[in-house]
């Protein structure tokens, strides 16, 4: 099993609606990234949080809302998405250690769609 | 512009037979390399980390580093269907910074035929 966890799975939602997806690490990371990936195409980075603290933010429309509660959780919250932001959605974590750190933990993702 | 370029494939391998994966990268002061596996629909998985130039082995998993030319590989001995999935090599360049963040390259989708 992964130990980052995303929920839901799986997402159906309406434009007009609005939804969260939840992630959550138990190991000590303290840099947690989103990510959006469409179909056969790589991760596109979103949002960066580093201590708890948004450290990039890559022109994202503000229809996506990301927060960090606290070290283990990451939450992008969604409103009046449209039904191109339809893809699959990745939540990962890294040990912050400049240069040399050890990559990524990504979670499962969540599939989400946009009707 | 920090780029991370791979060939994109897609690379086809009779079940048995060695693949090898290529990638480069913009940023000469790079220090960390890692190839992830992505299976379709799935999210991707660590399988190599590779900081120091030459060769580093897993399984049948070896990873290639050379930093002069700015070059990083994957090689896969003994391919399995198993192993047929798309290959995304990750370049830390945020050099100075604590971020830890990568940049992705486009992948390479490989296929093991049976």
């Amino acid at each position: 099993d992964t130990e980052v966890t995303q929920t839901p799975k799986h997402l159906v939602m309406g434009m007009t609606n609005k939804k969260s997806l939840k992630c959550e690490q138990h190991m000590g990371h303290r840099a947690m990234y989103w990510y959006k990936q469409k179909a056969k195409k790589p991760p596109e980075l979103m949002f960066v949080y580093s201590y708890e603290k948004l450290s990039i933010n890559e022109s994202v429309p503000s229809r996506f809302s990301p927060e960090c509660p606290n070290s283990s959780l990451l939450n992008l919250h969604l409103h009046a998405l449209q039904p191109e932001d339809s893809a699959l959605y990745l939540c990962a974590s890294s040990q912050v250690q400049g240069a040399g750190g050890d990559g990524y933990t990504f979670g499962s993702g969540t599939r989400l769609t946009v009707v | 512009q920090k780029e991370v370029e791979q060939n994109s494939g897609p690379l086809s391998v009779p079940e048995g037979a060695i693949a090898s994966l290529n990638c480069t990268y913009s940023d000469r002061g790079s220090q960390s390399f890692f190839w992830y596996r992505q299976y379709s629909g799935k999210s991707p998985e660590l399988i190599m980390s590779i900081y120091s130039n030459g060769d580093k082995e897993d399984g049948r998993f070896t990873a290639q580093l050379n930093k002069a030319s700015q070059y990083v590989s994957l090689l896969i001995r003994d391919s399995q269907p198993s192993d047929s999935a798309t290959y995304l090599c990750a370049v830390n360049m945020d050099r100075g910074s604590t971020l830890g963040r990568l940049y992705f390259g486009r992948g390479t989708q490989l296929t093991v035929w049976p």
